[in-house]
């Protein structure tokens, strides 16, 4: 089944080092989106890309990097993690004008 | 800028009853969707029901429906004869239907739902 992946599904690293969470879909979407998700909070966008072309938005932490190498994988750099960093991060896709996204389970950080 | 208000954090329904979930919007665009996504505890986030903002007729799909009011900016979601599967967190989220490459998703705060037995 075309899907969106996220890998690992857990995830623990030490406060300050550099930890990669990873994302993939076979749905060949164009919008690729970063959530950070806190217990009992609403999702909030860290960045996305349409295609090769990245957003961020202007509250996004500098520690916060993404790339995107091809249409079907997108990862998401954390360069030196906080403790205020642990959350869920959600990966998701979309193709431009059909508004629906579809979501991965999420890969759960913890930091320690 | 786009925001998202759900004003009912928790709420409670019986098996087989009915409940109205809340949601309201504020945006200057005409041209946009609106959705309810329900996360259950597995916490992998599932979509329920679309509406795209030039369509006046509400949508459905099976046991949920929406109420849209686009004047209002308002856009509730019924959940019929309610089942024990439903009980999840629900958000109401918006994104603007552009042709270029802005389609950020806005999420709500979300209400949780729990279906008793």
């Amino acid at each position: 089944d075309a899907m969106v992946i996220q890998n690992p599904r857990y995830q623990v690293t030490q406060f300050g080092k550099p930890v990669t969470l990873s994302c993939s879909q076979t749905l060949n979407h164009n919008v690729m989106y970063w959530y950070q998700q806190k217990s009992s909070q609403a999702p909030k966008l860290l960045f996305h890309y349409y295609d090769k072309d990245f957003n961020n938005e202007a509250d996004t932490p500098d520690n916060f990097q993404s790339r995107r190498p091809n249409t079907s994988f997108c990862f998401l750099d954390i360069r030196s993690p906080g403790l205020g960093d642990a959350a869920m991060y959600l990966c998701a896709t979309s193709r431009l004008g059909t508004g629906e996204a579809f979501f991965g389970q999420g890969t759960r950080l913890t930091v320690v | 800028a786009q925001t998202v208000t759900q004003s009912q954090p928790e709420m409670s329904v019986q098996e087989a009853e009915t409940v109205t979930l809340s949601c309201t919007y504020d945006t200057s665009e005409n041209n946009y969707y609106l959705f309810w996504y329900k996360q259950p505890p597995s916490r992998q986030m599932i979509l329920v029901i679309r509406q795209e903002a030039y369509k006046q007729q509400n949508a459905t799909e099976n046991r949920f429906s929406v109420n849209f009011q686009k004047a209002a900016k308002s856009f509730s979601l019924k959940i019929s004869d309610s089942q024990l599967g439903d009980t999840a967190m629900y958000f109401c989220a918006f994104m603007k239907n552009y042709g270029g490459a802005t389609n950020k998703l806005i999420f709500g705060t979300g209400t949780l739902l729990a279906v008793q037995p």
